[in-house]
């Protein structure tokens, strides 16, 4: 079974400095899903990024970008310019293309920004 | 406004007495979820389903039922509800094939079983 593993339950920032976030995961696929999403104190899932295994250029959202290295089974979230409202707890989600497998999380790592 | 929705989104109940939490995507979407969270675990999801009468097990299905009569609704039954079953609750769904699996989320239901 895929596993997701984000090693560092807790982390903190400096308020415009960048801050990186790992995950890890386990799989036999070569066609896959990755995903962070955000949950600030609102409890609502948000997703920041995506990215296809099959492509091999990082995802990049604004502030945010991923570094996907997939013979590392590896993928970190990087936030650039870190600001209040990044404050949240951080998921890493895993998903086969295939899509008849269920949607894997890791266990989450919360973010703080000190100003 | 594409969204999902859940009712209620808190809930106190007593052991052993019967719950419904509705879930309804207004997205035509065939992809839909349900997922516990509690501290330190993340989200592990309970049930899921493809599409119409069509559902699977994720990985804590028990002590839960699942039903998808039609495709916009995925509701989560909890015939006796214990204890355990306290935690934070999230319906999600998504397209399948074509798409990139993303996963909408609704507001999640605060569930304390007494």
């Amino acid at each position: 079974a895929q596993t997701v593993t984000q090693s560092q339950p807790e982390m903190s920032v400096q308020e415009a400095e960048t801050v990186t976030l790992s995950c890890t995961y386990d799989t036999s696929e070569s066609d896959y899903y990755l995903f962070w999403y955000k949950q600030p104190p609102s409890r609502q899932m948000i997703l920041v990024i995506r990215q296809e295994a099959y492509k091999q250029q990082n995802a990049t959202e604004n502030r945010f970008s991923v570094n996907f290295q997939k013979a590392a089974k590896s993928f970190s979230l990087k936030i650039s310019d870190s600001q209040l409202g990044d404050a949240a707890m951080y998921f890493c989600a895993y998903i086969d293309r295939i899509g008849n497998t269920p949607l894997v999380f890791g266990k989450g790592t919360r973010l703080s920004v000190i100003a | 406004e594409a969204q999902v929705t859940q009712n209620p989104r808190y809930l106190i109940t007593v052991t052993g007495k019967k719950l419904t939490v509705t879930c309804s995507q207004n997205m035509n979407h065939e992809y839909m979820s349900w997922y516990r969270q509690d501290p330190g675990l993340g989200l592990r999801q309970i049930y899921y389903s493809m599409n119409v009468e069509v559902t699977d097990k994720g990985d804590v299905p028990e002590g839960y039922k699942v039903s998808r009569k039609e495709k916009r609704n995925f509701p989560l039954i909890l015939e006796s509800p214990s204890p355990n079953q306290t935690s934070l609750y999230f319906c999600a769904s998504s397209e399948l094939a074509g798409s990139s699996y993303e996963q909408y989320f609704g507001p999640g239901t605060r569930l304390t079983v007494t």
